[in-house]
């Protein structure tokens, strides 16, 4: 059974510039979930998509979007980037939205 | 407001010893769930245990064990015999029914010395 995966690991950009995190999900899984980790913090929620369609938002701006993809796979897009974006993104997937929720590795990005 | 509050930034233990992470939630909700999740230096956030409100027995698995308590709210994570490899960051999180989001502590780091 494949893990979730994420790409790119790494990923240095510099303010104002645009970035794209890809996430695979889980074999079976039907819903991603997308989290922003800053350094010595927990996760915080920024949105879910459930077969293609975005079902639940945190508190994070409209530059943060988000796609879910017919298999699943899914992408988080952040516009105009700012130096507190800087943080680990991790996906999450899940065979439902109230199942528990597998975690990739996270895509770290810094921004300069 | 729900909220999750890991009081213990850091403990560290000498190998074989039990350690007790403690994890203290609020919420307005009847129905909920815990979790309990480890991330080693690697970053990936390893799934433990998921409790619902409604059960609070004890659990146990291998060396791991967990107290839930609703009546103090908590949601305490034991490691008897700790190991090396037990050395991450451990987070609780929260999930009300109805939302799907996650709400995470700020985790307790875990040294685990040989």
């Amino acid at each position: 059974e494949t893990g979730v995966t994420q790409s790119p690991t790494h990923l240095i950009k510099t303010r104002g510039q645009q970035v794209t995190l890809r996430c695979s999900s889980q074999s079976g899984h039907n819903t991603v979930s997308w989290y922003q980790q800053a350094l010595g913090q927990g996760p915080q929620f920024i949105f879910q998509y459930y077969r293609e369609e975005e079902n639940g938002r945190g508190n994070f701006p409209p530059r943060f979007s988000g796609l879910q993809f017919p298999n699943y796979s899914s992408e988080l897009n952040v516009n105009a980037l700012e130096l507190d974006d800087s943080a680990l993104y991790l996906c999450a997937s899940s065979y439902h939205p109230k199942q528990p929720q597998h975690f990739g590795d996270g895509t770290r990005l810094s921004i300069l | 407001a729900q909220k999750v509050t890991q009081a213990q930034t850091e403990i560290s233990v000498v190998e074989k010893e039990d350690v007790t992470l403690d994890c203290v939630y609020e919420t307005r909700d009847t129905t909920y769930y815990l979790f309990w999740y480890k991330q080693p230096p690697s970053g990936e956030l390893v799934f433990l245990i998921r409790r619902n409100s409604f059960d609070e027995q004890n659990e146990i698995s291998g060396r791991y064990s967990w107290n839930f308590q609703k009546s103090t709210s908590s949601f305490n994570f034991t490691i008897t015999a700790s190991q090396v490899v037990d050395s991450a960051v451990y987070f609780c999180a929260l999930s009300e029914s109805g939302t799907y989001k996650y709400i995470f502590g700020t985790g307790t780091r875990l040294k685990v010395l040989a």
